[in-house]
């Protein structure tokens, strides 16, 4: 595609429920990233994928989120059993590869997650 | 993580140039970078400078980096109102993440 979608654009939920956050990342990219952002905060980074492997999952907050990747394409973001401090834009990037020299992160537009 | 800080807010008006600043702690950052994000839309790369340059000058943008100090700005030349924006510093090490700075909201009046 023309550039990194998300979806759903905005969520709203109850405490307590599951929810699943998409991101599709620009075509040929082998490299995709999750980033949060809480309201008036700077973007912290969650887990990356080189493929379809997450080298790195140390960056996520708890054991409620998890992340998988299929095909080398769409990513998800799973949040189980939501708390409002969960509540933010969270963020999906992808780049061309991972590795030490310049590679720029193309971002989505994110999804805005609200729990009530 | 490494800390990036940035100010918060800058108003300036329309015509004259705006420069945002920026520091860091990481010293073995390789290249930093400035991102603009506008309402409901993503982050949009809008340049980034190696470790070992000083300066690089692309139209209405200039980007200084002094490495001694770890200091970064960004300078919008004849700022207009399509400016305002939240802009963030990042930097990347030899890793693979980005680490961003809270961000600086610009706002511009006519």
């Amino acid at each position: 595609g023309a550039g990194v979608s998300q979806s759903p654009s905005n969520k709203v939920t109850e405490k307590g429920k599951d929810v699943e956050l998409r991101c599709d990342p620009i075509s040929g990219h082998t490299a995709l990233y999750w980033y949060r952002q809480r309201l008036g905060q700077g973007l912290e980074f969650l887990i990356y994928f080189q493929g379809n492997s997450a080298p790195d999952k140390s960056g996520l907050p708890s054991d409620r989120f998890s992340a998988e990747r299929t095909g080398e394409s769409v990513s998800t973001l799973t949040i189980q059993r939501t708390q409002q401090e969960d509540s933010a834009v969270y963020l999906c990037a992808s780049s061309l590869a991972v590795g030490r020299t310049y590679n720029e992160q193309f971002f989505g537009p994110g999804t805005r997650l609200t729990v009530l | 993580g490494e800390d990036v800080e940035q100010s918060l807010f800058l108003s300036v008006r329309e015509g004259d140039s705006s420069v945002i600043n920026c520091t860091y702690t990481d010293s073995s950052s390789t290249y930093l970078y400035w991102y603009k994000q506008e309402p409901g839309a993503g982050l949009q790369l809008l340049t980034y400078i190696f470790s070992n340059m000083d300066m690089k000058q692309d139209q209405r943008l200039t980007v200084l980096l002094n490495k001694k100090d770890k200091h970064l700005s960004l300078r919008i030349a004849d700022t207009q109102t399509g400016d305002s924006a939240i802009y963030f510093c990042a930097e990347k090490d030899s890793g693979y993440a980005l680490n961003f700075g809270k961000g600086t909201s610009l706002l511009v009046t006519p």
